[in-house]
Order: C-alpha cells, then sequence, then structure tokens
C-alpha cells in the first residue's frame, strides 16, 4: 500500500514570514494529492489540492508542488498570519477502483505549524 | 453551505459494550469514508463506501467493527464489543470525483 511521510513535524514561523511543509509518497501510483488544515477539536478541512498531471497550483496565500519523478510534493504559506496556526496534513490517493468518486487517502502524520507574533 | 453530519459527537462506554455512530454524507456525494484519528496512529484509513456499496475494509479490524450503509443519507459504523484501544475519533467523510470533506467527529471514550 502507500505510505505518506511529512516533515517537519513542527514548524515555528514568524507572523508574516512563509512555511513549508514537504511530504513524500511511495507509490508512483498515487495521483492525487489533498492538504487539510485541521484545527484544535475541529474537523480535517481541504485547503488545496493536486492531480498528478499538474506540477503546481497556488490559491491566494497557499500553493502546493508536486514532483512525481521524486514522488514528492509540498504546500506553500506566504504571508502567514495567526490564524494560520493549526496542524496540517498532506495525503495521497492511490486509484483503486473504476466507476468515478474519490478513492481512500493515506495521511502523513502531520506538522503543527505555530505562527509567532 | 452543506456539510457531513455525524451523531453522536461525543461517546463514553464501558467496555464490551456496543457502539454505533452515524454518519449523513453530503447530498449527491457518491462514496463515503470512515477514518480514525488516534496521537499515536494519526489519520487512518478504514473502509470505504461507494454508490452505496462496499468497496474497502481493510483498514477495519473485522471481528468487532463492521460498516454499513442502509441508504443514501445514512452510513454506520458499529463495534461490538468494544475494546479500550477504540478509544479515538471517528471521522465520516464525502466525497465526488477527488475530493473529500470530513465531518465534525465522533469522540469515542472505552472505559
Amino acid at each position: 500500500g502507500e505510505n505518506v511521510e511529512q516533515h517537519p513535524s513542527t514548524l515555528s514561523v514568524q507572523e508574516g514570514d512563509s512555511a513549508v511543509i514537504k511530504c513524500t509518497y511511495s507509490d508512483s501510483a498515487s495521483n492525487y494529492f489533498p492538504w487539510y488544515k485541521q484545527e484544535l477539536g475541529k474537523r480535517p478541512q481541504l485547503i488545496i489540492d493536486i492531480r498528478s498531471n499538474v506540477g503546481e497550483k497556488k490559491d491566494q496565500r497557499i500553493a502546493v508542488t508536486l514532483n512525481k519523478t521524486a514522488k514528492h510534493f509540498s504546500l506553500h504559506i506566504t504571508e502567514t498570519q495567526p490564524e494560520d496556526s493549526a496542524v496540517y496534513f498532506c495525503a495521497a490517493s492511490l486509484p483503486m477502483y473504476s466507476g468515478g468518486g474519490a478513492d481512500g487517502l493515506t495521511f502523513g502524520k502531520g506538522t503543527h505549524l505555530i505562527i509567532q507574533p | 453551505d452543506a456539510r457531513v453530519t455525524q451523531t453522536p459527537r461525543h461517546k463514553v462506554t464501558e467496555m464490551g459494550q456496543e457502539v454505533t455512530m452515524r454518519c449523513q454524507p453530503i447530498l449527491g456525494h457518491n462514496t463515503v469514508f470512515w477514518y480514525r484519528q488516534t496521537m499515536m496512529q494519526g489519520l487512518e484509513l478504514l473502509a470505504y463506501f461507494r454508490n452505496r456499496a462496499p468497496l474497502d475494509d481493510s483498514g477495519m479490524p473485522k471481528d468487532r467493527f463492521s460498516a454499513e450503509m442502509p441508504d443514501a443519507t445514512l452510513a454506520t459504523l458499529k463495534i461490538q464489543p468494544s475494546e479500550p484501544r477504540d478509544s479515538a475519533v471517528y471521522f465520516c467523510a464525502s466525497g465526488r470525483a477527488n475530493e473529500q470533506f470530513f465531518g465534525p467527529g465522533t469522540r469515542l471514550t472505552v472505559l
């Protein structure tokens, strides 16, 4: 099965600086890579995703890059703000079944992002 | 703003008791997932359904866990008998295409 490694486990940055979280995956057949943000006691929230036919995707202050050859993908947050403080999870999905629809996600262990005022 | 809903939000039970968790997926989503989150193991996929048919339950302990989807608006996850190691937050998620949206979770404590 798929295995996803995520680094670092904790990241502390000054407000206004950029933050980068990196993930690697093991199965080259994985084709969908979402990122989730989870605040304490809340549900994981999808913040951005990328498919294997795309190298980069951006949405305002967040961007994701994918290197299929190296099997790694990264989340970039620019101009960090206090509300960005949370745990961020990367995930990968293998296309297991036909018929259209999502497949199960394998998650990284999470990165606790701390924005220092 | 459609959201996945789950009940109960919190459940405290004693070892050996049956626990049933319920999920209402977002209308129109054809795939429903069950995940479990613990500090030690993180987020793990337990099982999922597409168009109400079970696709994969390889992440689920078969002897005590069962998942069903009796209709398009209800998915259930049952643990019988429950054990202290089952203590975790259980999330339901639903999706179509690739995106998955999570419910608020059921925090289960087994004493």
